[in-house]
């Protein structure tokens, strides 16, 4: 099984809908993020947090809500998604050091 | 101005051929990963540096600290090398990647 997990892999939604994409991660890290990938662009930093009780924002969380259930689960929500939020979206796990970097295997997401 | 530039943006070489790619970043740094995405999308580590040199099966990496420049080579390509290969660092004071914009190599057979 692989070590993170993201569900939905696709998904297209209507503009102004309510989305949630949903990672678990089974490498017993504390550190997860969540991230953003547009062509050109890299990746950019959306959320992360150090454990469950430390959430914190990235660069570009206007538009973005996260929760983290579980030291194995974070969620990312879309409130009311808009068409530039259309992107591939990556979770993903770190050791404490943040030597060790695990990605899933991204959820694409379309807004119309 | 981006932390980490990479080049070159896109690279096509001929199957056999000798890669580098390049990463420059300007901040004192803890660790560099290079990092590998394939057309279906998924990201996998390749290597993380923080000094030296690391060599996995035909892949190279190098890291210069003073210079603040990381090189991944990749001898004898092959078309499966084909992918994304994303530079990424992390900073000495921080608590997350900043990542390079990516190269895209294409090795035609």
């Amino acid at each position: 099984d692989a070590d993170v997990t993201q569900t939905p892999r696709n998904r297209i939604t209507k503009t102004g809908k309510r989305i949630m994409l949903e990672c678990s991660q089974t490498k017993g890290h504390d550190r997860m993020y969540w991230y953003r990938q547009d062509p050109g662009l890299g990746l950019r930093l959306i959320y992360y947090s150090f454990d469950v009780k430390d959430i914190n924002k990235g660069e570009i969380s206007d538009g973005y809500s996260v929760s983290r259930q579980a030291q194995a689960k974070f969620s990312l929500s879309l409130e009311s998604a808009i068409p530039n939020q259309t992107a591939l979206y990556f979770c993903a796990t770190s050791d404490l050091l943040g030597l060790e970097q695990y990605f899933g295997p991204g959820t694409r997401l379309t807004v119309t | 101005k981006n932390e980490v530039e990479q080049s070159p943006q896109n690279l096509t070489a001929q199957e056999g051929e000798f890669i580098t790619i390049n990463c420059s970043y300007s901040v004192g740094i803890s660790a560099l990963h290079w990092l590998q995405q394939h057309p279906g999308g998924g990201i996998v580590s390749l290597f993380m540096l923080s000094s030296g040199k690391k060599k996995h099966g035909r892949l190279i990496a190098t890291i210069n600290i003073q210079e603040k420049h990381s090189s991944l080579h990749i001898t004898a390509s092959h078309p499966r090398d084909s992918a994304v290969y994303i530079c990424a660092v992390l900073p000495g004071s921080a608590r997350q990647l900043t990542f390079g914009s990516g190269t895209q190599l294409t090795v035609l057979p």
